[in-house]
């Protein structure tokens, strides 16, 4: 199956501070998405992204296909930030997503 | 927030007994899944389903079976429940299967002793 690796395993900011979160993966994709899980356990689809760039707010996400990586940036990073951060890609023609093991991100007051 | 629930939330069971799980979505979305998240593994696709009685397996989906007999039920049924099968379950929905977005229920936390 496609490998999905992720980077750094686990991040601690002070409040403020900004950061960028990589996805590398091993071939090609049809879909690729960002999810936040809080501390609570939710999970919380943030960005959509098979190519291109997006912005919500504070978060952005890149996805360069051609060199098989995304990369979610976190500005002004709030308490409410802290979390881990998965993606998640989609092979074509393949109804099957294929998970990172995350990214633990710890914002401190 | 997409319509999703499942239950129950929590459930203690002993090895060898059989347990259920439901994933009930009000999306009217086609594609169901359900993942199974455990320490440093992420989450792991079980097996899918991509309309009413049609469904595939996924990556990690011995010992378990699922059935969709209604668009909006998705069921997981662990027939002989082990120790190895204790961690937390995932349903996730979305509307088309390829190149569409996942949005995922709130989990059930299983423990099998």
């Amino acid at each position: 199956g496609i490998q999905v690796e992720q980077s750094p395993p686990d991040l601690i900011l002070q409040e403020g501070a900004n950061s960028t979160l990589r996805c590398n993966f091993s071939d090609s994709v049809n879909n690729l998405q960002w999810f936040h899980q809080n501390p609570w356990g939710q999970l919380i689809n943030l960005f959509y992204i098979p190519s291109g760039t997006k912005q919500n707010g504070r978060l952005s996400a890149t996805t360069v296909a051609t060199e098989r990586y995304s990369l979610l940036y976190i500005s002004s990073s709030q308490t409410t930030d802290s979390g881990v951060y998965f993606c998640a890609v989609e092979l074509y023609n393949f109804n099957k997503f294929y998970f990172g093991s995350g990214t633990k991100l710890n914002v401190k007051p | 927030d997409a319509g999703i629930t499942q239950s129950p939330r929590h459930k203690v069971t002993e090895t060898g007994t059989p347990v259920t799980l439901r994933c009930h979505q009000t999306e009217n979305h086609r594609y169901m899944y359900w993942y199974r998240q455990d320490p440093g593994h992420g989450l792991r696709l079980i097996h899918y389903s991509y309309g009413v009685k049609d469904t595939d397996k996924g990556e990690v989906s011995d010992g378990y079976s699922v059935s969709r007999s209604k668009t909006e039920d998705f069921l997981l049924t662990l027939e002989s429940a082990t120790s190895s099968q204790t961690s937390v379950y995932f349903c996730a929905i979305s509307e088309s299967g390829q190149a569409s977005q996942q949005y995922f229920g709130p989990g059930t936390r299983l423990t099998v002793t």
